[in-house]
């Protein structure tokens, strides 16, 4: 999307490391910060999410970050297992408000 | 998500001709959604509908239009498909509600190929 730059496009990491998806947005009025999980061959699903009156939040081995200031945010997986391996999108609020733009995906390997 | 349907799975075309890309929902949601995943490119929106009277441009419309013929349908038409319109494309639904969070339930994807 227009607004949201995603990094790394891809990512190694071994099993039982840990992995950091970082995305940037421009709007510094967007508050609703998603992350997408595309396994191969699938549909893209919701993960987790973030608003911005917080600064982190945690599901079992997945958390995101938020720093408003800066105007980024971040997915942090631990302790990766091989079905951690997928196609991870960020997403904020666009220009307009009334969608959402996606960043352009980091592609996950796990290697045992 | 079954609650999420797309017609046809996978469909090759010629340039010049038009084609239709059909979805349906059953989650009772407003707001509907048209996306295209390039590799490298992530998920592009196309169109976008909040209600059935209601229809909005997206980031690359060009070449595409959309009509809403009911809250649980939404389709996607490309008039003169063009070779680089080859990509897979996604319906979505939404509910946004909680003070803000919009979850996006996509389609299973339709596997465009323009020759």
């Amino acid at each position: 999307g227009e607004n949201v730059e995603q990094h790394p496009s891809t990512l190694s990491v071994q099993e039982g490391d840990s992995a950091v998806i970082k995305c940037t947005y421009s709007d510094s009025a967007s508050n609703y910060f998603p992350w997408y999980k595309q396994e191969l061959g699938k549909r893209p699903q919701l993960i987790i999410d973030i608003r911005s009156n917080v600064g982190e939040k945690k599901d079992q081995r997945i958390a995101v970050t938020l720093n408003k200031t800066a105007k980024h945010f971040s997915l942090h997986i631990t302790e990766t297992q091989p079905e951690d391996s997928a196609v991870y999108f960020c997403a904020a609020p666009s220009l307009s408000g009334y969608a959402l733009n996606f960043g352009k995906g980091t592609s996950l390997l796990v290697t045992p | 998500d079954a609650d999420v349907t797309q017609t046809p799975r996978n469909r090759i075309t010629k340039t010049g001709k038009r084609i239709m890309l059909e979805c349906s929902q059953t989650k009772g949601h407003d707001r509907m959604y048209w996306y295209r995943q390039d590799p490298g490119l992530g998920l592009r929106l196309i169109y976008y509908s909040f209600d059935v009277k209601d229809i909005n441009k997206g980031e690359i419309s060009d070449g595409y239009s959309v009509s809403r013929q009911a809250q649980a349908k939404f389709s996607l038409s490309l008039e003169s498909a063009i070779p680089n319109q080859t990509a897979l494309y996604f319906c979505a639904t939404s509910d946004f509600s909680d003070g803000g969070r919009e979850t996006q339930y996509f389609g299973p994807g339709t596997r465009l190929l323009v020759l």
